[in-house]
Protein backbone atom coordinates (compact mmCIF):
# COMPACT_ATOMS: atom_id res chain seq x y z
CA UNK A 1 0.00 0.00 0.00
CA UNK A 2 0.96 3.70 0.04
CA UNK A 3 3.45 4.51 2.66
CA UNK A 4 2.63 8.20 4.20
CA UNK A 5 6.05 9.50 7.10
CA UNK A 6 3.97 11.24 9.44
CA UNK A 7 6.34 14.29 11.90
CA UNK A 8 6.23 14.84 14.67
CA UNK A 9 5.83 11.65 16.35
CA UNK A 10 5.05 13.16 20.23
CA UNK A 11 4.16 16.97 20.75
CA UNK A 12 3.73 18.66 24.07
CA UNK A 13 2.04 21.88 24.11
CA UNK A 14 0.72 24.74 26.46
CA UNK A 15 -3.20 25.12 26.33
CA UNK A 16 -3.89 28.00 23.88
CA UNK A 17 -0.72 27.05 21.78
CA UNK A 18 -0.85 25.98 18.24
CA UNK A 19 -0.02 22.62 16.92
CA UNK A 20 0.76 21.00 13.25
CA UNK A 21 1.21 17.09 12.58
CA UNK A 22 2.48 16.65 8.66
CA UNK A 23 2.11 13.56 6.36
CA UNK A 24 4.31 13.18 3.46
CA UNK A 25 4.37 10.61 0.57
CA UNK A 26 7.05 9.76 -2.18
CA UNK A 27 4.05 9.14 -4.72
CA UNK A 28 0.86 10.95 -5.29
CA UNK A 29 -2.06 10.29 -3.24
CA UNK A 30 -5.23 9.80 -4.41
CA UNK A 31 -6.73 11.15 -1.51
CA UNK A 32 -5.63 11.34 2.07
CA UNK A 33 -7.85 10.75 5.49
CA UNK A 34 -7.46 12.25 8.83
CA UNK A 35 -8.59 10.49 12.27
CA UNK A 36 -8.22 11.11 15.79
CA UNK A 37 -7.46 8.36 18.49
CA UNK A 38 -8.11 9.15 21.82
CA UNK A 39 -6.40 6.77 24.76
CA UNK A 40 -7.93 4.07 24.88
CA UNK A 41 -10.51 4.20 22.03
CA UNK A 42 -10.42 3.53 18.69
CA UNK A 43 -9.75 5.58 15.41
CA UNK A 44 -12.09 8.35 14.42
CA UNK A 45 -12.44 9.90 10.99
CA UNK A 46 -12.31 13.60 10.46
CA UNK A 47 -12.02 14.49 7.07
CA UNK A 48 -10.64 13.45 3.55
CA UNK A 49 -8.86 15.51 1.51
CA UNK A 50 -9.26 14.72 -2.62
CA UNK A 51 -8.57 17.78 -4.47
CA UNK A 52 -4.80 19.14 -4.90
CA UNK A 53 -4.26 22.69 -2.73
CA UNK A 54 -7.58 21.79 -0.97
CA UNK A 55 -8.44 23.45 2.80
CA UNK A 56 -10.75 22.53 4.79
CA UNK A 57 -11.08 23.81 8.28
CA UNK A 58 -13.66 21.60 11.24
CA UNK A 59 -14.15 24.54 13.65
CA UNK A 60 -10.24 24.62 15.11
CA UNK A 61 -8.69 22.66 13.24
CA UNK A 62 -7.41 23.39 9.50
CA UNK A 63 -6.43 20.31 7.18
CA UNK A 64 -4.47 20.93 3.41
CA UNK A 65 -3.66 19.25 0.78
CA UNK A 66 -0.16 20.19 -1.03
CA UNK A 67 -0.27 20.96 -4.77
CA UNK A 68 1.39 18.08 -5.61
CA UNK A 69 -0.87 15.91 -3.39
CA UNK A 70 1.92 14.18 -2.36
CA UNK A 71 1.81 15.93 1.30
CA UNK A 72 -0.89 17.15 4.44
CA UNK A 73 -1.00 19.11 7.24
CA UNK A 74 -3.43 19.37 10.15
CA UNK A 75 -3.20 22.55 11.98
CA UNK A 76 -4.97 22.90 15.51
CA UNK A 77 -5.64 26.74 16.38
CA UNK A 78 -5.47 27.63 20.33
CA UNK A 79 -5.14 23.85 21.86
CA UNK A 80 -7.58 22.55 24.30
CA UNK A 81 -7.17 19.59 26.51
CA UNK A 82 -9.84 17.96 24.69
CA UNK A 83 -7.59 18.51 21.57
CA UNK A 84 -5.30 15.35 23.29
CA UNK A 85 -4.84 12.04 21.51
CA UNK A 86 -3.03 10.38 18.30
CA UNK A 87 -3.81 12.03 15.27
CA UNK A 88 -2.98 9.55 11.89
CA UNK A 89 -2.87 10.64 8.62
CA UNK A 90 -4.29 7.72 5.96
CA UNK A 91 -3.90 6.98 2.00
CA UNK A 92 -6.08 4.16 0.41
CA UNK A 93 -4.62 2.33 -2.89
CA UNK A 94 -5.22 -0.85 -4.10
CA UNK A 95 -8.82 -2.22 -5.91
CA UNK A 96 -10.48 -2.24 -2.77
CA UNK A 97 -8.60 0.93 -1.38
CA UNK A 98 -7.40 -0.44 1.43
CA UNK A 99 -5.78 2.04 3.97
CA UNK A 100 -2.21 2.65 5.00
CA UNK A 101 -1.83 4.71 8.23
CA UNK A 102 0.66 6.86 9.17
CA UNK A 103 2.78 6.17 12.12
CA UNK A 104 0.39 9.00 13.94
CA UNK A 105 1.16 11.77 15.90
CA UNK A 106 0.29 11.95 19.77
CA UNK A 107 -0.57 14.92 21.07
CA UNK A 108 -0.25 16.09 24.58
CA UNK A 109 -1.79 19.33 25.97
CA UNK A 110 -0.48 20.82 29.61
CA UNK A 111 -3.38 22.85 31.38
CA UNK B 1 -25.68 6.05 11.40
CA UNK B 2 -22.12 3.17 10.06
CA UNK B 3 -21.73 1.49 13.55
CA UNK B 4 -19.49 -1.39 13.59
CA UNK B 5 -19.35 -3.19 16.51
CA UNK B 6 -16.52 -5.64 18.15
CA UNK B 7 -16.86 -8.41 20.43
CA UNK B 8 -14.87 -9.12 22.96
CA UNK B 9 -13.61 -5.97 23.52
CA UNK B 10 -11.15 -7.50 25.93
CA UNK B 11 -9.54 -11.37 26.00
CA UNK B 12 -7.37 -12.79 27.83
CA UNK B 13 -6.50 -16.56 26.89
CA UNK B 14 -3.29 -19.28 27.63
CA UNK B 15 -0.76 -19.88 25.50
CA UNK B 16 -1.55 -22.36 23.17
CA UNK B 17 -5.62 -21.67 22.58
CA UNK B 18 -7.52 -20.05 19.84
CA UNK B 19 -9.41 -16.87 20.07
CA UNK B 20 -12.07 -15.44 17.87
CA UNK B 21 -13.03 -12.06 17.29
CA UNK B 22 -16.28 -10.61 15.76
CA UNK B 23 -16.81 -7.88 14.15
CA UNK B 24 -20.36 -6.63 12.72
CA UNK B 25 -21.72 -3.97 10.25
CA UNK B 26 -24.65 -2.55 12.37
CA UNK B 27 -27.02 -0.55 9.91
CA UNK B 28 -25.10 -1.30 6.65
CA UNK B 29 -23.53 -3.73 4.82
CA UNK B 30 -19.59 -4.50 4.09
CA UNK B 31 -18.58 -6.74 1.43
CA UNK B 32 -15.32 -5.55 2.30
CA UNK B 33 -13.28 -5.25 5.90
CA UNK B 34 -10.20 -4.21 7.11
CA UNK B 35 -8.65 -5.96 9.89
CA UNK B 36 -5.96 -4.08 12.09
CA UNK B 37 -3.45 -4.53 14.58
CA UNK B 38 -2.18 -1.65 17.15
CA UNK B 39 1.00 -2.71 19.22
CA UNK B 40 1.31 0.18 22.51
CA UNK B 41 2.29 3.44 21.04
CA UNK B 42 2.56 1.93 18.24
CA UNK B 43 0.40 2.86 14.63
CA UNK B 44 -2.01 0.87 13.14
CA UNK B 45 -0.93 -2.28 10.95
CA UNK B 46 -3.38 -3.30 8.35
CA UNK B 47 -3.44 -7.43 8.87
CA UNK B 48 -5.87 -8.14 6.39
CA UNK B 49 -8.39 -7.38 4.03
CA UNK B 50 -11.83 -9.32 4.58
CA UNK B 51 -13.85 -10.32 1.27
CA UNK B 52 -17.30 -11.57 1.69
CA UNK B 53 -18.23 -14.87 0.45
CA UNK B 54 -14.26 -15.16 -0.81
CA UNK B 55 -11.33 -15.12 0.71
CA UNK B 56 -9.56 -12.55 2.59
CA UNK B 57 -6.31 -10.78 1.38
CA UNK B 58 -3.16 -10.73 3.61
CA UNK B 59 -0.28 -8.61 3.80
CA UNK B 60 3.15 -9.27 3.66
CA UNK B 61 4.57 -11.25 6.48
CA UNK B 62 1.16 -11.80 8.44
CA UNK B 63 0.52 -15.62 8.74
CA UNK B 64 -2.62 -16.74 7.06
CA UNK B 65 -2.83 -19.74 9.02
CA UNK B 66 -2.45 -18.02 12.07
CA UNK B 67 -4.93 -15.68 11.60
CA UNK B 68 -8.17 -17.04 9.69
CA UNK B 69 -10.45 -14.74 8.68
CA UNK B 70 -13.98 -15.45 7.45
CA UNK B 71 -16.02 -13.15 6.27
CA UNK B 72 -19.85 -14.94 6.25
CA UNK B 73 -22.44 -12.54 5.82
CA UNK B 74 -22.03 -8.87 4.51
CA UNK B 75 -22.01 -8.09 8.05
CA UNK B 76 -20.05 -10.28 9.66
CA UNK B 77 -16.62 -10.98 9.52
CA UNK B 78 -14.24 -13.00 12.17
CA UNK B 79 -10.80 -13.37 13.21
CA UNK B 80 -9.48 -16.05 14.49
CA UNK B 81 -6.10 -15.73 16.02
CA UNK B 82 -4.99 -19.84 16.75
CA UNK B 83 -2.82 -21.15 18.98
CA UNK B 84 -2.01 -17.91 20.47
CA UNK B 85 1.38 -17.17 22.30
CA UNK B 86 2.53 -13.80 23.79
CA UNK B 87 3.68 -12.25 21.26
CA UNK B 88 0.08 -12.14 19.65
CA UNK B 89 -0.86 -10.40 22.24
CA UNK B 90 -2.37 -6.82 20.91
CA UNK B 91 -5.23 -4.52 20.53
CA UNK B 92 -7.14 -5.93 17.05
CA UNK B 93 -9.28 -2.93 15.34
CA UNK B 94 -11.46 -4.07 12.24
CA UNK B 95 -12.98 -1.42 10.04
CA UNK B 96 -15.71 -1.28 7.64
CA UNK B 97 -17.27 1.38 4.53
CA UNK B 98 -20.75 2.62 4.40
CA UNK B 99 -20.85 1.92 0.04
CA UNK B 100 -24.00 4.40 0.19
CA UNK B 101 -21.13 6.94 1.40
CA UNK B 102 -19.11 7.29 -1.39
CA UNK B 103 -17.57 3.68 -1.90
CA UNK B 104 -14.26 2.92 -2.03
CA UNK B 105 -12.99 6.55 -1.44
CA UNK B 106 -15.38 6.78 1.62
CA UNK B 107 -13.90 7.14 5.14
CA UNK B 108 -13.88 3.68 7.55
CA UNK B 109 -15.78 3.07 10.25
CA UNK B 110 -14.01 1.16 13.23
CA UNK B 111 -15.09 -1.46 15.88
CA UNK B 112 -14.01 -0.97 19.52
CA UNK B 113 -10.95 -2.94 18.92
CA UNK B 114 -10.27 -6.09 20.90
CA UNK B 115 -7.37 -6.21 23.80
CA UNK B 116 -6.09 -9.05 23.07
CA UNK B 117 -3.35 -10.89 25.94
CA UNK B 118 -2.21 -14.48 25.81
CA UNK B 119 -0.61 -15.52 29.62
Amino acid sequence: GQQVMQIPQYQHVQEGEDFTTYCNSSTTLSNIQWYKQRPGGHPVFLIQLVKSGEVKKQKRLTFQFGEAKKNSSLHITATQTTDVGTYFCAAGSGGYQKVTFGIGTKLQVIP
Amino acid sequence: GAVVSQHPSWVICKSGTSVKIECRSLDFQATTMFWYRQFPKQSLMLMATSNEGSKATYEQGVEKDKFLINHASLTLSTLTVTSAHPEDSSFYICSARDPLTGGYNSPLHFGNGTRLTVT
